[in-house]
């Protein structure tokens, strides 16, 4: 079975400091998948990352993927309030075509 | 061009009961995932369907069955409500197998 792990599961932070979420998986992957999810609120998708060493970067937050190690980190650089969000990572297993398998999560909160 | 929409918004039903939740996928997006996100913890994959027919089911029991429709809507089904099926319940549709996942805003369903 497919294990997906992040760490670390809860992440208190300053503004403006930076920090890295790491997320393991145990198997073969397509391709991996980073989401941001406010409280009470829906997944919203943050990067794809579809081969080893890709690097996707969206204002404060970059993805990056090493596929060779089954690892996938997201730093945030100077961090802001409006970060505040618990963070997962997802993982396609190879040849399932979009049967996910998510990590347990990281919340974040980014104190002023 | 609409997201995917889920039906109802929230539910309370008693252990024992049975409920269906309703999907609207995205315009021509022709496969459909369903997850549950019980509280403080990641999405688990209950079931996929594409092009009408399941393909790939996770770690649930039988209780929990779906539909695909010809416009590529589709159903959960939850028979025997436990407490334990207390939980967020999201859709995702897709292009096909293998592309990017859209989320809907999920069903909020309580068994009591």
């Amino acid at each position: 079975e497919l294990k997906v792990e992040q760490n670390p599961l809860f992440l208190s932070m300053q503004e403006g400091k930076n920090y890295t979420i790491y997320c393991n998986y145990s198997t073969t992957s397509d391709r991996l998948y980073w989401y941001r999810q406010d409280p009470g609120k829906s997944l919203e998708s943050l990067f794809v990352l579809l081969s080893n060493g890709a690097v996707k970067q969206e204002g404060r937050l970059m993805a990056s993927l090493d596929t060779k190690a089954r690892l996938s980190t997201l730093h945030i650089t100077a961090a802001v309030h409006d970060l505040s969000a618990t963070y997962f990572c997802a993982v396609d297993m190879a040849g399932t075509g979009n049967q996910f398998y998510f990590g347990t999560g990281t919340s974040l909160t980014v104190i002023p | 061009e609409t997201g995917v929409t889920q039906s109802p918004t929230h539910l309370i039903k008693t252990r024992g009961q049975q409920v269906t939740l309703r999907c609207s996928s995205q315009s021509g997006h022709n496969t459909v995932s369903w997850y549950q996100q019980a509280l403080g913890q990641g999405p688990q994959f209950i079931f996929q369907y594409y092009r009408e027919e399941e393909n790939g089911r996770g770690n649930f029991p039988p209780r929990f069955s779906g539909l695909q429709f010809p416009n590529y809507s589709s159903e959960l089904n939850v028979n025997a409500l436990e407490l334990d099926d207390s939980a967020l319940y999201l859709c995702a549709s897709s292009l096909g197998r293998g592309f990017e996942q859209y989320f809907g805003p999920g069903t909020r369903l309580t068994v009591t």
